[in-house]
Formats: structure tokens, sequence, C-alpha cells
């Protein structure tokens, strides 16, 4: 079963502006992730938020964390054309397994 | 810098072929995973190890097996390749339980004729 589902599906924005997308989970967590993935390329790892945390900034990323709501988002300030590509979030259970989502496909024009 | 080696960028295999998919990283961790990923399901966990020789199901284990003989190689084993097989295959390996980040291959493409 799919953990987390992001929203929108696919979000289309000219550089500079600012990229916010959503993921909604069904269970407790231990921490969430978010990974990115260049087209035909493995993920790579963006930023984890634990449980506990409400809010972590890393250079233009912002995430946040409602553990009440079971949701969080992945703000990507100042976009460039190169944050082109598919973002995913992803929720840890046991033995560090991690459950993904289908992912948002971000395309940032020039 | 983590390195997770997929032997296979792409792979053409005839249906009831057997197929294996070999992973390897290079920075002695504890846990590996196969993922598949698919448009519109994104990824879905096959098999994950927490140690050599262990393995457990994660969520679509149906048509495959897995073989962890070595801390760092992690083979995916398609006994009988199926149509439905036909996906992008992502391994991943992470430090311990607990730690968070996944370390991905760059992934095999897999199309079964």
């Amino acid at each position: 079963s799919q953990q987390g589902e992001e929203d929108p599906q696919a979000l289309s924005i000219q550089e500079g502006e600012n990229a916010t997308m959503n993921c909604s989970y069904k269970t407790s967590i231990n921490n969430l992730q978010w990974y990115r993935q260049n087209s035909g390329r493995g993920l790579v790892h963006l930023i984890l938020i634990r449980s506990n945390e409400r809010e972590k900034h890393s250079g233009r990323l912002r995430v946040t964390l409602d553990t009440s709501k079971k949701s969080s988002s992945l703000l990507i300030t100042a976009s460039r054309a190169a944050d082109t590509a598919s973002y995913f979030c992803a929720t840890e259970g046991s033995y560090g397994k991690l459950t993904f989502g289908q992912g948002t496909i971000l395309t940032v024009h020039p | 810098d983590v390195k997770v080696t997929q032997s296979s960028r792409y792979l053409v295999k005839r249906t009831g072929e057997k197929v294996f998919l070999e992973c390897v990283q290079d920075m002695d961790h504890e846990n590996m995973f196969w993922y598949r990923q698919d448009p519109g399901l994104g990824l879905r966990l096959i098999y994950f190890s927490y140690d050599v020789k262990m393995k457990e199901k994660g969520d679509i284990p149906e048509g495959y097996s897995v073989s962890r003989e070595k801390k760092e190689r992690f083979s995916l084993i398609l006994e009988s390749a199926s149509t439905n097989q036909t996906s992008m295959y992502l391994c991943a390996s992470s430090p311990r339980v607990g730690t968070g980040e996944l370390f991905f291959g760059e992934g095999s493409r897999l199309t079964v004729l």
C-alpha cells in the first residue's frame, strides 16, 4: 500500500518562483524524507525531518511536518531550471523500510 | 561518497528467462533494498535485507527472490521473467536501521518481451 501520497501530481512554474509540494501519509512514522529523481536516474536524498520536528531548512529547501494531520510539505524557493525533476516523499517504518509516494513532477521553465 | 552500483542499466529478456540483477555498495552498509518503479505507482518495495544471509519480503515479493551472500552485494532474481515484470528496478542501501537516508543506484531498466 502507498503510505505517502504527493500532491500535486505535476507542477509547472517559471524560474524564480517558489514550488510547494505536499505529502500525506496514513500511519505513525519515525521520520519523513524527501527525495529527488532526475529523469531515468536513481533517487537522491534531499532532507529528513523527524517525527518530533515541525520544520527544517536546507539551503533553498524548507520542509514542514504536521503529525496531527499526517502531512508534510516541501517548499523550494527561487526555483531554477535545474530543479526540474520528480520529487518523492517517503516515510520510515520498521527496519528502516521506506515507503514512497507516487511523486510530484516539477517542471521549471527558464 | 557512498556508491551503489547496479550492474546493468538496460536489459532486454524473453518471457521465461531467469534474470539476475546485481547491486553492490561500497560503504559497509547493513541494510539493502530492492524497489521497482512504475509510472503512476511510484516506488514499491520488493525485498530488503538487514544483514548478510537475512532477507525480508517487502510489499510485492511475488515472482522475485533475493540473495545476500556478502554484505556488499544484494542480488534480485526473477526465476521466470514475465512481461508484467517490465519495470525500472532500483537498489538502495543504508547504514543501519533508523538512520534514515537511503543511497540509491542509477537503476536497471528491464524489458521482458
